[in-house]
């Protein structure tokens, strides 16, 4: 099993460019979400999912789209990308039962925007 | 007050050494508690989920208090190993839900 990938790993955009960050995991899981992670800020919710078809905003969804088309794939697109979102982003995904499950990252994406 | 709440430290200390590590949570529905760890430039994985009993793995032993929504975290014997962040995290906002709340995390070093 591949578990959650992520790519690209590393980007540059240049301020006003879009771009879609990939995300997906062969676990079957139902629960995926989007992270940003800034230093001193620790992990931050962007948007989640509870299941193929349904999202909802996180904590700091300004300026980031999501959509879940399929219960693998869980794409994050920066509509007009801004320096205020350099930074680490962290797909997950959670399987298990309240309690028991185990919440399980991607790799991350280093994106930097000029 | 912030969610989850960490001392950020560092906390620098010598192999061999115990070190404890202390969390305060908000959301009182909390039910799920997890220590996390995250390596240099590297994603969250998880160290262990924290039960009302208190719990060991090894070198590291849990503890969970309800009633003072406290969570700690205790590494015996350290390692070079060990040296990372270690992130306090907390399910919510509903007792059932999957969503979690991290803390920013403390980082330890464990030196030589």
């Amino acid at each position: 099993n591949a578990g959650v990938t992520q790519t690209p790993k590393f980007q540059v955009l240049k301020t006003g460019q879009s771009m879609t960050l990939q995300c997906a995991q062969d676990m079957n899981h139902e629960y995926m979400s989007w992270y940003r992670q800034d230093p001193g800020m620790g992990l931050r919710l962007i948007h989640y999912s509870v299941g193929a078809g349904i999202t909802d905003q996180g904590e700091v969804p300004n300026g980031y789209n999501v959509s879940r088309s399929t219960t693998e794939d869980f794409p994050l697109r920066l509509l007009s990308a801004a320096p205020s979102q350099t930074s680490v982003y962290f797909c997950a995904s959670t399987g298990g039962r309240v309690g028991t499950y185990e919440q399980y990252f991607g790799p991350g994406t280093r994106l930097t925007v000029t | 007050r912030k969610e989850v709440e960490q001392d950020p430290g560092p906390f620098n200390v010598p192999e061999g050494a115990t070190v404890a590590f202390n969390c305060t949570y908000s959301n009182s529905a909390s039910q799920s508690f997890f220590w996390y760890r995250q390596d240099c430039r590297k994603e969250p994985k998880l160290l262990m989920s924290v039960y009302s009993s208190g719990n060991e793995d090894g070198r590291f032993t849990a503890q969970l208090n309800r009633a003072s929504q406290y969570i700690s975290l205790l590494i015996r014997d350290s390692k070079l190993s060990d040296s990372a962040t270690y992130l306090c995290v907390v399910n919510g906002p509903g007792a059932g839900s999957y969503q979690l709340t991290f803390g920013k995390g403390t980082k330890l070093s464990v030196i030589p």
